[in-house]
């Protein structure tokens, strides 16, 4: 069964520390995994998208990486701000249609204090 | 900032009216989604559409229809509102391939009572 599991559920962490959201998964055959952000009540953004060849993606303090023989992806966070506080998704699409069906995670709620 | 538009953000209504969320994107795409999404849960596809006269149904069954008469409009349709209903409806749109980025609405709030 397709699958898109992300830890930890929820997280807090203070103004200015680092963090790692962490997402497995078990969708076969890959396509591509996208890590949105969205904040309540709003709708996601998109942060980053990598392929089965990417290792490592960034996008100003968020950085992604995929290891795709394990499966496993995670989002690092540097230098975290209040703005940062939302629910991050880890989104992995398959390969099998033309759509390229997508897999959500229930995301991680990320809390930064000031 | 994505050019997709969802109105309205929040609607209350009563059980058993009719309601239809609007979606509009003014970036050309193809592809059109609607997704729904209870707190703290994922994102379930309801509808999409790979484009103009399009329309086929998600992995989550929906009382909702869906038409595609433009390539930017996109609306979702309750003809009979009920409390089971309550939730946000997401819209997005996509264009070329599958690994192209998908841009999502803000959202509609709906509640049924």
């Amino acid at each position: 069964k397709n699958q898109v599991e992300q830890s930890p559920q929820s997280l807090i962490i203070l103004e200015g520390k680092n963090c790692t959201l962490q997402c497995n998964y078990t969708v076969s055959p890959f396509s591509n995994l996208r890590w949105y952000k969205q904040d309540t009540g709003r709708g996601p953004v998109s942060l980053t998208i990598m392929t089965f060849s990417e290792n490592t993606k960034s996008n100003g303090r968020y950085t992604a990486t995929l290891d795709a023989d394990t499966k496993q992806s995670s989002l690092h966070i540097t230098a975290s701000q209040l703005s940062d506080s939302a629910s991050y998704i880890c989104v992995v699409s398959d390969r099998g249609s033309t759509l390229g069906r997508l897999y959500f995670g229930r995301g991680t709620q990320l809390t930064v204090w000031p | 900032e994505a050019d997709i538009y969802q109105t309205p953000r929040y609607l209350v209504i009563g059980t058993g009216k009719k309601i239809t969320l609007e979606c509009s994107q003014t970036m050309g795409h193809d592809k059109m989604y609607w997704y729904q999404q209870d707190p703290g849960m994922e994102l379930h596809l309801i509808h999409y559409s790979y484009g103009v006269n399009s329309t086929e149904k998600g992995d989550l069954s929906s009382e909702s229809t869906v038409s595609r008469i433009r390539t930017e409009h996109f609306p979702l349709t309750l003809e009979s509102a009920r409390p089971s209903h309550t939730s946000q409806y997401l819209c997005a749109s996509s264009g070329g391939g599958a690994g192209n980025t998908i841009y999502f609405g803000e959202g509609s709030w709906l509640t049924v009572v």
